[in-house]
C-alpha cells in the first residue's frame, strides 16, 4: 500500500529563514503529490500539487516544491518564513492505479516560526 | 464560489449512539470523499462517493457509512460510537472522478466530533 513519510514532525525556524519540509513517498509509479497546510481548528488549505510536467512547482504563500521520481519525494521548501506561515503541512499522495480520489497522508510538519 | 461546507462543526455524543455529520460540496463538484484526523492516526481515509455510488473506501469498520444524494451532498454515519471515535472528520470535494486538475480535493472546515 502506498504510505507517506514526513521525516520531521516539528521544525522550528526564526522569521525570514528559510525553510524545508521533507516528504518522501513509498511508490514510484504513477502517482500524484499534494501538500496541504492546516491552521489551528480549520481545514485543510491546498498550498501546492504536482500532477504532470514540470518536477518544480509553485504554490501559494510563497512555498514551492520540487518532485523527485527517482528519490521518491516531494520537499516543500520556502526562501524566508514569516510568522503567520505557523501551521502545521501535509504531503499527500494519490496512487493513480487504486483510486485518485484516495489522498493517503503524511503524520504531519508542525512549523513553528519564531520572531 | 462558496466552498465546502460541513455541519455541524461540532458535536458531543456518548458511547453507544449513532451520529450523522453532513457535507454540501463546491457547486459543480460530483465527488466527494471524507477522512478521519486522529492525533494517534493522523488522517485517515474514510471513503469516497461520485454520483450517488461509493467508489472507494478506506479501512474503517463496518460501524461507518455514508451516501451521497443527488445533488451531491453527502453524509457520513457513526453508530455505535466508540471513545475512538472522538475525531475531527473533514470531507473534500473535487470535480470529477477523472483525471488531471480534476482530482484537486477542497476541503471543508471539519466536524469535531467528541464521544464522551
Amino acid at each position: 500500500a502506498q504510505s507517506v513519510t514526513q521525516l520531521d514532525s516539528q521544525v522550528p525556524v526564526f522569521e525570514e529563514a528559510p525553510v524545508e519540509l521533507r516528504c518522501n513517498y513509498s511508490s514510484s509509479v504513477s502517482v500524484y503529490l499534494f501538500w496541504y497546510v492546516q491552521y489551528p481548528n480549520q481545514g485543510l488549505q491546498l498550498l501546492l500539487k504536482y500532477l504532470s510536467g514540470s518536477t518544480l512547482v509553485k504554490g501559494i504563500n510563497g512555498f514551492e516544491a520540487e518532485f523527485n521520481k527517482s528519490q521518491t519525494s516531494f520537499h516543500l521548501r520556502k526562501p524566508s518564513v514569516h510568522i503567520s506561515d505557523t501551521a502545521e503541512y501535509f504531503c499527500a499522495v494519490s496512487d493513480l492505479g487504486r483510486g485518485a480520489q484516495k489522498l493517503v497522508f503524511g503524520q504531519g510538519t508542525r512549523l513553528t516560526i519564531n520572531p | 464560489k462558496a466552498g465546502v461546507t460541513q455541519t455541524p462543526r461540532y458535536l458531543i455524543k456518548t458511547r453507544g449512539q449513532q451520529v450523522t455529520l453532513s457535507c454540501s460540496p463546491i457547486s459543480g463538484h460530483r465527488s466527494v470523499s471524507w477522512y478521519q484526523q486522529t492525533p494517534g492516526q493522523g488522517l485517515q481515509f474514510l471513503f469516497e462517493y461520485f454520483s450517488e455510488t461509493q467508489r472507494n473506501k478506506g479501512n474503517f469498520p463496518g460501524r461507518f457509512s455514508g451516501r451521497q444524494f443527488s445533488n451531491s451532498r453527502s453524509e457520513m454515519n457513526v453508530s455505535t460510537l466508540e471513545l475512538g471515535d472522538s475525531a475531527l472528520y473533514l470531507c473534500a470535494s473535487s470535480l470529477a472522478w477523472g483525471g488531471g486538475p480534476s482530482y484537486e480535493q477542497f476541503f471543508g472546515p471539519g466536524t469535531r466530533l467528541t464521544v464522551l
